[in-house]
Formats: C-alpha cells, sequence, structure tokens
C-alpha cells in the first residue's frame, strides 16, 4: 500500500500570499488530520476530516482553512501567510472513527518557507 | 482539556544504559496513549500504545492512572535508538494530542 502522500513537499511564499497542501491518505482510509509542526511547539493539531465533513478543528486563525473531497483526499489552505506560518505541515490519515482512531498515518510533509 | 507534558527537550545517555523517555497527562476521562517516533529523515510513526501493553523494539510504556504518566522505558539504549520521541493522548472523539517530544541521543 502506498503510504501518506502529501504535496508540494517543499514551498516558499512571501508575506501575504496564500498557499494550497495536498493530502492523499493511505488507499482505504477515510480520516484526514493536519498538524503544524514547529521547532517550538511540536506538533500542533489544525484540524480533522471525515467523510467530507470537519470533525475536529484546533486552535488556529481562520486564515487556516481545510476541505476533504469524496475520494478521502484533502487540502489545506492558508491565507494571508505571515512569517510564522513558517512550519512543516503535516498530514495523517487513518481509518475512521471507532477504528484504531489513535493509530496515525503519517506523510512526510510540506515544508512552508514563508519570506 | 487535554493535555500532554514531556518535561526534557533533550535526553542523552550512553549506549547501554537505562532510558526513561517521562510523559505526564492530563485528561479528565480515560484516555488512550500513545508514543509516536521519528528517526531522522523518517516519517513519524507509531511506536506503541498502551492498550497493547506491547513491547517494541524493546520499549515499553506503562500506564499509571494514579501518577497521570505514561513514560517510555527501555533497558538498554542502542545508538539506533536516538529519535525526536513524542507522547501523544486521544481522549472520546477529540483528535490526537501531542506533547512537545523529546528528543533522546544515545551515545556510543
Amino acid at each position: 500500500k502506498a503510504g501518506v502522500t502529501q504535496t508540494p513537499r517543499y514551498l516558499i511564499k512571501t508575506r501575504g500570499q496564500q498557499v494550497t497542501l495536498s493530502c492523499s491518505p493511505i488507499s482505504g482510509h477515510r480520516s484526514v488530520s493536519w498538524y503544524q509542526q514547529t521547532p517550538g511547539q511540536g506538533l500542533q493539531f489544525l484540524f480533522e476530516y471525515f467523510s467530507e465533513t470537519q470533525r475536529n478543528k484546533g486552535n488556529f486563525p481562520g486564515r487556516f482553512s481545510g476541505r476533504q473531497f469524496s475520494n478521502s483526499r484533502s487540502e489545506m489552505n492558508v491565507s494571508t501567510l505571515e512569517l510564522g506560518d513558517s512550519a512543516l505541515y503535516l498530514c495523517a490519515s487513518s481509518l475512521g472513527p471507532g477504528q484504531n482512531t489513535g493509530e496515525l498515518f503519517f506523510g512526510e510533509g510540506s515544508r512552508l518557507t514563508v519570506l | 482539556a487535554q493535555r500532554v507534558t514531556q518535561p526534557e527537550k533533550l535526553l542523552s545517555v550512553f549506549k547501554g544504559a537505562p532510558v526513561e523517555l517521562k510523559c505526564n497527562y492530563s485528561y479528565s476521562g480515560s484516555p488512550e496513549l500513545f508514543w509516536y517516533v521519528q528517526y531522522s529523515r523518517q516519517r513519524l510513526q507509531l511506536l506503541l500504545r498502551h492498550i497493547s501493553r506491547e513491547s517494541i523494539k524493546g520499549f515499553t510504556a506503562d500506564l499509571n492512572k494514579g501518577e497521570t504518566s505514561f513514560h517510555l522505558k527501555k533497558p538498554f539504549a542502542q545508538e539506533e535508538d536516538s529519535a525526536m520521541y513524542y507522547c501523544a493522548l486521544k481522549g472520546g472523539n477529540t483528535p490526537l494530542v501531542f506533547g512537545k517530544g523529546t528528543r533522546l541521543s544515545v551515545i556510543a
């Protein structure tokens, strides 16, 4: 089985721009979660989606948004980028609610640098 | 609110020495606890979960509800254990919450 795939792997943006990150979960996995990873804060939860519905949302400003498609693929968008948004954005997939929900399978991440 | 605390940012031990990575949690209900590991240039991956009560790569972790702890232990550290370790908690329908991580460095 192919693992979780995230694109793009690296990107550089300037302040004020917006960015869209994509995540393809493991085949058969219907739940997708997004995390922001930084050296100082570790992994901070952004969103969780299941069957195209947002189940949980972390404590991030409204500039951060996401969605999930019918094929379980997910995207997250960050608008009006700030320097502090520079981070590794990790996507993780799992089977879905009630099925080993604590076991997440992570992608390699999209490293965003905001200049 | 659920919270996971890993008090050590960095832990250095000599090869062959015992290892204990500390994790304390705060949660009002019955949580599920996990340890995740990220080796250099590899993806973050599940190491073990408290429900399984298993030993993975020589590591074990016992959930102590009285002390609200879930420390990760290994009797004899190996160089290949050097990695970033994250303790994580899941409660009910809430998302998986991670601690800030501890970097383990095993010195030859």
